[in-house]
């Protein structure tokens, strides 16, 4: 099993719309979550942390559920300008990163 | 936005060239870190600096070495690039404490 697994996609979602997507980790030493965006032919870029209790960012919602090895994101009222790849990252106990594949979302006119 | 350069933003060279690519900051962080990233693979660490003149290796480092002589500069160099080194290559940067990381606006390398 990979140590960080997403949905490569695309999710092809109407502009408006709500959709998730999760992030699987199969170490339970993983330490801290985020969630990162990335453009074509741009950096990565931070989203948001995912802290246990669950947290918002304006239509931005990220989950973590450690009993079962997932981190989700959530995205309400959809914008064009979403499109882009989303990518979670894991950071171990001892401090390894792991960056998933991504998940590529595109939001439809 | 996190003070992180990476410069050349683009090159081209031929196969048995040296290249290096240099990664600045600005953030006095500790951490920093070389990835390559190519479709279908994601992002992969190439070698990552915890101090000046602390470096170690990641995941594909065969072909990469680097260098850190000061805080702010972590140099990649391919002392024979290849063609398997084209890429879109990033630097990172991350705080004294952890947490996440900040990337520059990437090199993109090919080598024919």
């Amino acid at each position: 099993r990979k140590e960080v697994e997403q949905d490569p996609g695309p999710f092809n979602v109407p502009e408006g719309a709500t959709v998730a997507f999760n992030c699987t980790y199969s170490n339970s030493a993983s330490q801290s979550f985020f969630w990162y965006r990335q453009d074509c032919r741009k950096e990565p870029k931070l989203l948001m942390s995912v802290y246990s209790s669950g947290n918002e960012d304006g239509r931005f919602t990220a989950q973590l559920n450690r009993a079962s090895q997932y981190i989700s994101l959530l995205i309400r009222d959809s914008k064009l300008s979403d499109s882009a790849t989303y990518l979670c990252v894991v950071i171990m106990v001892d401090d390894k990163i792991i960056f998933g594949k991504g998940t590529r979302l595109h939001i439809l006119p | 936005d996190a003070g992180i350069t990476q410069s050349p933003r683009h090159k081209v060279t031929e196969t048995g060239t040296p290249v290096t690519l240099r990664c600045h900051q600005t953030e006095n962080h500790r951490y920093m870190y070389w990835y390559r990233q190519d479709p279908g693979h994601g992002l992969r660490l190439i070698h990552y600096s915890y101090g000046v003149k602390d470096t170690d290796k990641g995941e594909v480092s065969d072909g990469y070495s680097v260098s850190r002589s000061k805080t702010e500069d972590f140099l990649l160099t391919l002392e024979s690039a290849t063609s398997s080194q084209t890429s879109v290559y990033f630097c990172a940067i991350r705080g004294d404490t952890g947490g996440e990381l900040f990337f520059g606006e990437g090199s993109r390398l090919t080598v024919l």
